[in-house]
């Protein structure tokens, strides 16, 4: 079956720390792959996107992730939180015709 | 990206009656989809609207409690009909551009 997993409903994570948020995807080939934030009332900005070629992509608002095939996974890092970064983030995979299989999401909070 | 226009960003309608969410885009793009979030929950994909045929919608979603409209390449509709306190989501409206999905800031939908 065709599906996303994240596996941290809730994270904190302190101003400066660095963060990690899981990713794993279920897929018989290899997917394309996207991590969006969703602020409080807002809708969906795409974070990055990986469609092939170097595993590690770079995105906005100074995000990084990094395809793992073996391990069926896209996390995403920032290597120092502010606290603006807080929002629910959400992977997702297109199966096809750009249709987004999404997870569940994972809300950041920051920590002063 | 693009910029996307949806309205009314929010509304509180009663049980029975119907709501059309409108979404304009800045350019014209083919292919335009409609996302459902429950409240506490991911993105689930409606149906996409495909300008110059009909809708195709996914598994749990018809036509009759979800019509679309896609009459140009720059603007749909989305209707929810009959409407169930099981209606209250957020509803957005995304399109593709160059293998991207851009989402707009959504419709927050309350039904009484």
């Amino acid at each position: 079956a065709q599906s996303v997993t994240q596996p941290d409903i809730h994270i904190t994570v302190s101003e400066g720390a660095s963060l990690e948020l899981r990713c794993n995807y279920s897929y018989g080939a290899t997917p394309y792959l996207f991590w969006y934030v969703q602020s409080p009332g807002q809708g969906l900005q795409l974070l990055l996107k990986y469609f092939s070629g170097d595993t590690l992509v770079q995105g906005i608002k100074g995000f990084e992730a990094e395809f793992k095939r073996s391990q069926s996974s896209f996390n995403l890092r920032k290597p120092s939180v502010h606290w603006s970064d807080a929002a629910e983030y959400f992977c997702a995979m297109d199966t096809g015709f750009q249709k987004l299989v999404f997870g569940t999401g994972t809300r950041l909070l920051v920590s002063p | 990206s693009a910029v996307i226009s949806q309205k009314p960003s929010r509304d509180i309608c009663q049980r029975g009656t119907s709501l059309t969410i409108q979404c304009q885009v800045d350019s014209q793009v083919t292919m335009m989809f409609w996302y459902r979030q429950q409240p506490g929950q991911s993105l689930t994909l409606i149906a996409t609207a495909n300008q110059g045929s009909e809708a195709t919608y996914e598994s749990g979603f018809v036509i009759d409690k979800f019509p679309i409209s896609r009459p140009n390449l720059t603007f749909s509709t989305l209707t929810v009909s009959n409407m169930s306190p099981e209606d209250s989501s957020i509803y957005l409206c995304s399109v593709d551009i160059n293998e991207k999905l851009f989402f707009g800031s959504g419709t927050q939908l309350s039904v009484l």
